[in-house]
């Protein structure tokens, strides 16, 4: 089957930095991506890794290894509008675009 | 603007009471597709569109129809809606080119409650 995994929660205190880890078991990689998502609003871009390696942008990175199956989001310098839901997804294999989603991990950033 | 609007946002109804939920983007692309969202359960896909007039189910098409008449719209029907299709739900789009070619743009949500 195709199963992405992700922790529920995690907890994290402002200016300091917090890794996400996502790890995957897809029939074929065409891609993982990261969104954010603030409670109640609708998933936003953040990143996307084909090959093996770190993406960096800004305050937030993301790191991909296809022979582990594993990503992780990095985010430093947390500041309190971090505090969302961050989803990591896999394009499998075939044409049709389709993305298999985490579940989505939960981040409380706290003063 | 490049934007995926999507009305209503909030909706309310009975069970059995027809519905559509209207999508619409302004980016020209070509794959549309819909989700539902509920907790524990994550996004999950119902149906998809990789173009006009070419749609196919998701994960979860069950109680529901798409169609795609004209690029920019995709809208969501609920022939007959029933309390376990009360959800968030979300329409987003992507483009095939470009080398975030699967990045897809959501539209701000429909948050349905079916009675």
């Amino acid at each position: 089957g195709q199963n992405i995994d992700q922790p529920t929660e995690m907890t994290a205190t402002e200016g300091a930095i917090v890794q996400i880890n996502c790890t995957y078991q897809t029939s074929g990689f065409n891609g993982l991506f990261w969104y954010q998502q603030h409670a109640g609003e609708a998933p936003t871009f953040l990143s996307y890794n084909v090959l093996d390696g770190l993406e960096e942008k800004g305050r937030f990175s993301s790191f991909l290894s296809r022979s582990k199956g594993y990503s992780y989001l990095l985010l430093k310098e947390l500041q309190m509008k971090d505090s969302a839901s961050y989803l990591c997804a896999v394009k499998g294999a075939g044409n049709n675009r389709k993305l298999i989603w985490g579940l989505g991990t939960s981040l409380a950033v706290n003063p | 603007e490049a934007q995926v609007t999507q009305n209503p946002r909030y909706l309310i109804t009975v069970t059995g009471k027809k519905l559509t939920v209207t999508c619409s983007q302004n980016m020209n692309h070509e794959y549309m597709s819909w989700y539902r969202q509920d907790p524990g359960l994550g996004l999950r896909q119902i149906y998809y569109s990789m173009n006009v007039e070419v749609t196919d189910k998701g994960d979860v098409p069950e109680g529901y129809k798409v169609s795609r008449k004209e690029k920019r719209n995709f809208p969501l029907i609920l022939e007959s809606p029933s309390p376990n299709q009360t959800s968030l739900y979300f329409c987003a789009s992507s483009s095939w080119a470009g080398q975030r070619s699967n990045e897809q743009f959501f539209g701000p949500g429909t948050r349905l409650t079916v009675l």
